[in-house]
């Protein structure tokens, strides 16, 4: 079955950086596009960034472009999120998934929290 | 950018209710509209996709209609199970925004 396990969240301080991992198994992962969203505290949920099955083609929300890069490593079935010049306002619960037919998120990982604070 | 407008934010219903959620689009999306489920403290999951296709093992109690600007999310008969938070989420353009959720509640 399909797992998708988020690690690499935390704490960190206003300016700084932070990769987070997804690690994709049950399903053919090269095969697939893949998203990151988040979702802060008692808030509602704001996708983040995707990237095509083959690395070539990747979107940002407006709100973390130029601070964020979204990669994969195919042959380790491992989805990345880089994210840099953290904000208060990055502080959430990031979540990955498994693109779905058309390009919707479909099945979602249980998430990393990621706390930006001073 | 495309705005997802939800209604209502809160609903207030009973085991057996017909329930009716509401998402509309700043513009037209076309049919490219999803339904999410999510419950406290996990993760959403996919009910509907392309507006009216239900997602594989999701119960047929659920189901999407709509097109353009204009979308509902329709619970036939209200079970226990149910009570959560929905979520539509447009996938027309880029930016794939969320609508700001709907929570059912006893």
């Amino acid at each position: 079955q399909v797992q998708l396990v988020e690690s690499g969240g935390g704490v960190v301080q206003p300016g700084g950086s932070l990769r987070l991992s997804c690690a994709a198994s049950g399903f053919s992962f090269s095969g697939y596009g893949m998203h990151w969203l988040r979702q802060v505290a008692g808030k509602g949920l704001e996708w983040v960034a995707f990237i095509r099955y083959d690395g070539t083609n990747k979107d940002y929300a407006d709100s973390v472009k130029g601070r964020y890069t979204i990669s994969r490593d195919n042959s380790k079935n491992t989805l990345y999120l880089q994210m840099n010049s953290l904000r208060t306002e990055d502080t959430a619960v990031y979540y990955c998934a498994k693109e779905h037919l058309g390009g919707t998120a479909g099945y979602w990982g249980q998430g990393t929290l990621v706390t930006v604070s001073s | 950018d495309i705005q997802m407008t939800q209604s209502p934010s809160t609903l207030s219903a009973s085991v057996g209710d017909r329930v009716t959620i509401t998402c509309r689009a700043s513009q037209s999306i076309s049919r490219w509209l999803a339904w999410y489920q999510q419950k406290p403290g996990k993760a959403p999951k996919l009910l509907i996709y392309k507006a009216s296709s239900l997602e594989s093992g999701v119960p047929s109690r659920f189901s999407g209609s709509g097109s353009g600007t204009e979308f509902t999310l329709t619970i036939s008969s209200l079970q226990p199970d149910d009570f959560a938070t929905y979520y539509c989420q447009q996938y027309n353009s880029y930016s794939r925004a969320f609508g700001q959720g709907t929570k059912v509640e006893i």
